[in-house]
């Protein structure tokens, strides 16, 4: 089961947006809606930010948003701030015996 | 408040073992199925394990499995990992992580605990 596909890093001045892609296939992203984004902070635990695509879960900000196209899942970030500074990872449900598969990650940088 | 602590992690040799530990509280812990995740230098968080809330099916990722093993007391709300045969690539912080009741995410994870595999 190959890691899904995320860029290494996406930086943005304050205020700004900033998109964060993770790509799958027709096994995992494609073929199901249950995409899932975590922000880590190393040295704590993750956090979940999205959920079933596009669901916040309480207590996240509504400027994280979650969205998804074919086999390419989004988690847009729109009105950058310092501390949305973190790693961001995604993940998706497959059809293999594992039944989750982890995006490689993004560094975001808030200039 | 739902927590999850893990302990357990430390310095083994390669050929070695460790048990790691993840306590559990602020929810029904046999309720729910729990996941071992691992932060791979390089690659990112990597799933390494899961078990069902009753602790009847388990399932590995192909590098840990017949070297680790999952388990779980529900009596004592605590998750554990088995790690025998370390070697130097198991080495990197291990998360345990709550898998959602009704969908495919993980709602909560622990801070983690540190495993190095050296001589």
């Amino acid at each position: 089961q190959s890691a899904l596909t995320q860029p290494a890093s996406v930086s943005g001045s304050p205020g700004q947006s900033i998109t964060i892609s993770c790509t799958g296939t027709s096994s995992d992203v494609g073929g199901y809606n249950y995409v899932s984004w975590y922000q880590h902070h190393p040295g704590k635990a993750p956090k979940l930010m999205i959920y079933d695509v596009s669901y916040r879960p309480s207590g996240v900000s509504n400027h994280f948003s979650g969205s998804k196209s074919g086999n390419t899942a989004s988690l847009t970030i729109s009105g950058l701030q310092a501390e949305d500074e973190a790693d961001y990872y995604c993940t998706s449900y497959t059809s293999s015996s594992t039944r989750y598969v982890f995006g490689t990650g993004t560094k975001v940088t808030v200039l | 408040e739902v927590q999850l602590v893990e302990s357990g992690g430390g310095l083994v040799q390669p050929g070695g073992s460790l048990r790691l530990s993840c306590a559990a509280s602020g929810f029904a812990f046999s309720d729910y199925w729990m996941h071992w995740v691992r932060q791979d230098p390089g690659k990112g968080l990597v799933w390494v394990s899961r078990i069902s809330s009753d602790g009847g099916s388990t399932t590995y990722a192909d590098s840990v499995r017949g070297r680790f093993t999952i388990s779980r007391d529900n009596a004592k709300n605590t998750l554990y990992l088995q790690m025998n045969s370390l070697r130097a690539e198991d080495t990197t912080v291990y998360h345990c992580a709550r898998e959602a009741y009704s969908s495919y995410y993980f709602d909560y994870w622990g801070q983690g605990t540190l495993v190095t595999v050296s001589s």
